[in-house]
């Protein structure tokens, strides 16, 4: 069935470090792809996504690409802050079905 | 901005207890999920449901649970007997713009 893989955290960084959190995944067909962030207490919020190979999701300075070829959609971001801690969730949606299948998360510490 | 809204925000139960958490979706949205986050953990798919009906389950979700949708608002789900394993946190979503929106979550605790 299908899966998503993703680092496993937890990630701490100091402020203004690179991020990148790598996400595989395994399906069939044409998936979309996402990245969910959870902040302490709250519920999940989309973040960026890409619904074909080589679209670039982007938003708050994060940004991922569909990578086809390695079946990869890593987040990055150049320069974290504070604000950025957070469970960051690598996500698909199979093109023939209506669910979403998530990543185990990887929960990022960003230090002053 | 329209947003999922979720009721109870935190429900503490005893063990064999019912427990209906509540959800209104988005208004225009069609399809509608649950999930479960157990301790922060994975993001696990309970269920989806489209038309008055599942429209697909997982292996979490067994006989004890069931969802309905009452009225053209309101979208539960109900935990008929509830076990220590059910607490979590309990999340609905609905579909839109072929994004999932998330409410804000229901904690539940089973004593």
């Amino acid at each position: 069935g299908d899966s998503v893989t993703q680092m496993e955290g937890p990630v701490t960084l100091s402020e203004e470090a690179f991020l990148t959190i790598n996400c595989t995944y395994t399906a069939t067909g044409y998936p979309s792809l996402f990245w969910y962030v959870q902040y302490p207490g709250e519920g999940l919020q989309l973040l960026l996504k890409a619904t074909k190979a080589d679209d670039k999701g982007s938003n708050k300075g994060f940004e991922a690409t569909y990578r086809k070829e390695t079946t990869s959609f890593h987040l990055e971001k150049g320069s974290v802050q504070v604000s950025d801690s957070a469970v960051y969730f690598c996500a698909l949606s199979p093109d023939y079905g209506q669910n979403f299948v998530f990543g185990p998360g990887t929960r990022l510490s960003v230090l002053p | 901005e329209p947003e999922v809204t979720q009721t109870p925000s935190h429900q503490v139960t005893q063990m064999g207890q019912e427990v209906i958490l509540r959800c209104v979706p988005i208004s225009n949205h069609l399809y509608f999920y649950w999930y479960r986050q157990i301790l922060g953990q994975k993001v696990e798919f309970l269920v989806s449901f489209y038309n008055n009906e599942i429209s697909e389950k997982s292996e979490i979700f067994d006989d004890q649970f069931s969802v309905e949708r009452p009225d053209g608002s309101n979208f539960t789900l109900k935990i008929r007997s509830t076990k220590l394993e059910d607490s979590a946190m309990y999340f609905c979503a609905s579909r839109g713009d072929g994004e999932l929106f998330f409410g804000e979550g229901s904690r539940l605790t089973v004593l």
